[in-house]
């Protein structure tokens, strides 16, 4: 079966201070790879997708980046963190052939920005 | 432009009866729709989707309905359990390659009483 991980599940940072959420996918090949932010009282936002080793694509111009240095991890990281980066962190992924969407969701970062 | 729209933002209903969530898209290209459970401080996990070709699907004690012409759709829970409390959100995609994007409402927080 399946199973998406990431890490650190909590984190509290200093502004201007260096970030790195890793998630790794077991249990399929070729996934496309999600990262989504979910900051208080509001939605889920698209941050990055990867449709493959070294594919990036930004959905919104912000403070983050986005790498995919292998077919199941994929890092979301930041040189100088912003207080409005804090927020839950969430990665996905979906099966690339799948004509739905469907979306399967790791357990969440929280990251506070101090 | 928010194109997949949840206008109640909380719900609260009593254990037994039934929950109603509804959602709105304005987007005519969508044609798969889901709808997805978010506990506190965890990822969202899938519930229940439907095709645009449908107008209900029915998985248990969960139902959704789509009417197209009204660009609407709603999620039944019959009978609420107060385990079903956690935002509800709703999502819809379009066929674009082999990478559908879900584009996602800001969810409903449902609350079931005992």
């Amino acid at each position: 079966s399946q199973t998406i991980h990431q890490w650190p599940a909590t984190l509290v940072q200093p502004v201007g201070s260096p970030l790195s959420l890793e998630c790794t996918v077991e249990g399929t090949s070729n996934p496309n790879l999600y990262w989504y932010r979910q900051a208080a009282g509001r939605g889920l936002q698209l941050l990055f997708y990867s449709v493959g080793i070294g594919q990036i694509s930004s959905e919104v111009p912000q403070n983050l980046s986005a790498s995919r240095p292998q077919d199941r991890q994929f890092i979301l990281s930041s040189k100088k963190l912003l207080l409005s980066d804090s927020g839950f962190y969430l990665c996905a992924w979906s099966v690339r052939a799948l004509n739905t969407g469907e979306l399967f969701f790791g357990e969440g970062s929280r990251l506070t920005v101090l | 432009d928010q194109q997949v729209k949840q206008n109640s933002p909380s719900l609260s209903v009593q254990e037994g009866r039934i929950s109603i969530l509804n959602c709105d898209y304005t987007n005519s290209m969508f044609d798969y729709f889901l709808w997805y459970k978010k506990y506190p401080a965890e990822g969202p996990t899938f519930l229940i989707s439907i095709s645009s070709i449908k107008d209900k699907n029915e998985d248990g004690r969960f139902t959704v309905f789509l009417n197209k012409s009204a660009k609407h759709l709603s999620l039944h829970i019959v009978p609420s359990q107060p385990g079903d409390s956690a935002v509800y959100f709703c999502a819809a995609s379009a066929s674009a390659g082999n990478n559908r994007k879900l584009i996602w409402g800001l969810g409903t927080s449902l609350a079931v009483n005992p």
